[in-house]
């Protein structure tokens, strides 16, 4: 399976830890995304990378928020000093910029559960 | 900023029988695209169908189309001969063109049930 994966599928962590998620995106898609989706709300769009250019960050993401693609790859998501509204679903998509306004790809997700 | 409306959290249908998902948008912009993702139980995101703003005519995929009404900002879809696969949520976002990051906005999303 080529898709977009993501690790860990599920994280349960204590309020006030740091966690990392991680985002394998389709080979050769230079465009990825990342997401959060709460209960019973639509995906809402955190930040996106272009190669390993970090280029837009939404209001959302907080200065506890940091996100990298070191190699134009792989990308990770730190949240630091997690907070119990943090838990959420996580969304990595990515997309190939060669075929222009582009269909994005997602992966299953990283649910984070604050304690 | 665009926002995206699903007025329907939860819907239902008899296999083989037809259901269509409504979805509105509001945006100031005039070259877009529009999407409706399915996201099954504990699976991940797929695309169903896109409409570029510029096209008149309504995209169709297999038993998948669209009722696209850009001056009434409407963006429906209609699924034909449900199957019980079909069983997810329904998402409807916008995609706003031009430079920037083409991120998607997305609704609330639509809980479809196909009831064998």
């Amino acid at each position: 399976d080529t898709g977009v994966s993501q690790n860990p599928r599920h994280k349960i962590t204590k309020r006030g830890q740091n966690v990392t998620f991680r985002c394998d995106p389709i080979s050769e898609h230079n465009r990825l995304y990342w997401y959060r989706q709460t209960l019973g709300q639509g995906p809402e769009f955190l930040t996106y990378f272009q190669n390993e250019a970090q280029l837009e960050k939404s209001r959302l993401l907080s200065d506890r928020f940091s996100a990298e693609r070191p190699k134009g790859s792989f990308s990770t998501l730190e949240i630091q000093r997690t907070e119990q509204g943090d838990s959420a679903m996580y969304l990595c998509a990515s997309s190939l910029l060669a075929q222009g306004p582009d269909t994005q790809y997602f992966g299953p997700g990283t649910r984070l559960t604050v304690l | 900023a665009q926002t995206v409306t699903q007025s329907q959290p939860e819907m239902s249908v008899q296999e083989a029988e037809t259901v269509t998902l409504s979805c509105t948008y509001d945006t100031s912009e005039s070259n877009y695209y529009l999407f409706w993702y399915k996201q099954p139980p504990s699976r991940q995101m797929i695309l169903v169908i896109r409409q570029e703003a510029y096209k008149q005519q309504n995209a169709t995929e297999n038993r998948f189309s669209v009722n696209f009404q850009k001056a009434a900002k409407s963006f429906s879809l209609k699924i034909s001969d449900s199957q019980l696969g079909d069983t997810a949520m329904y998402f409807c976002a916008f995609m706003k063109l031009g430079a920037g990051s083409y991120q998607l906005t997305f609704g609330k999303g639509t809980k479809l049930s196909v009831i064998p």
